[in-house]
């Protein structure tokens, strides 16, 4: 079975550092881009960026480029979001999902990571 | 950058009755790059439609998608109970993705 498994919710205070994960399974990992979608609560679906892990090829959402990190790690089937410094306004779910049936719409989905940053 | 508008915001309808969904781009866009997803509360999204008109896998055949050029629509032939939830609509273009900002099904 093609799954995405996302590590667990975090809580965080402002200025931390986050590193979040993706694990995918039941497929080669390194053929298929993987995508991070933000979902601020009561809010709608948010593109993130994207990466391929076969060569770590990585695209960034303008609203996204230079506040977070995209990553792989495909000896472990693993894509990574991460943050530098936390805000409030990071506070929000996080899905990774990937295309595979087609590249440009997301066909499968994790079960996406809350992340509660709080003072 | 396209923009993608949804209308209804909110659409309040009975089991049974038939839903029609808009998504408007900002400008012309490929048929071939525009898909939909339907979000329940608590669980994550699901695609329903991809390239305007093509069901993905294990979605049934009361959910349709229609449209070219900057209309596209998602219509559910006959409301389920399951089918109350919020769907968004997707474009992809040169590495960009972009969402919709989603039509709430709700129940009369």
């Amino acid at each position: 079975e093609v799954q995405l498994v996302q590590s667990g919710a975090e809580v965080k205070k402002p200025g931390e550092s986050l590193k979040i994960s993706c694990k995918g399974s039941g497929y080669s990992f390194t053929n298929y881009w993987i995508g991070w979608v933000r979902q601020m609560p009561g809010k709608g679906l948010e593109w993130m960026g994207i990466i391929y892990p076969g060569d770590s090829d990585t695209r960034y959402s303008p609203s996204f480029q230079g506040q977070v990190t995209i990553s792989a790690d495909k000896s472990i089937s693993t894509a990574y979001l991460q943050w530098r410094s936390l805000k409030a306004s990071d506070t929000a779910m996080y899905y990774c999902a990937m295309t595979m049936v087609t590249y440009d719409a997301f066909d499968i989905w994790g079960q996406g990571t809350m992340v509660t940053v709080s003072s | 950058e396209i923009v993608l508008t949804q209308s209804p915001g909110t659409l309040s309808l009975s089991p049974g009755e038939r839903a029609t969904l808009s998504c408007r781009a900002s400008q012309s866009i490929s048929s071939s790059y525009l898909a939909w997803y339907q979000q329940k509360p608590g669980q994550a999204p699901r695609l329903l439609i991809y390239g305007a008109s093509s069901r993905a896998t294990g979605i049934p055949d009361r959910f349709s998608g229609s449209g070219s050029g900057t209309d596209f629509t998602l219509t559910i032939s006959r409301l389920e109970p399951e089918d109350f939830a919020v769907y968004y609509c997707q474009h992809y273009g040169r590495f960009l993705f972009t969402f919709g900002p989603g039509t709430k099904v709700d129940i009369k």
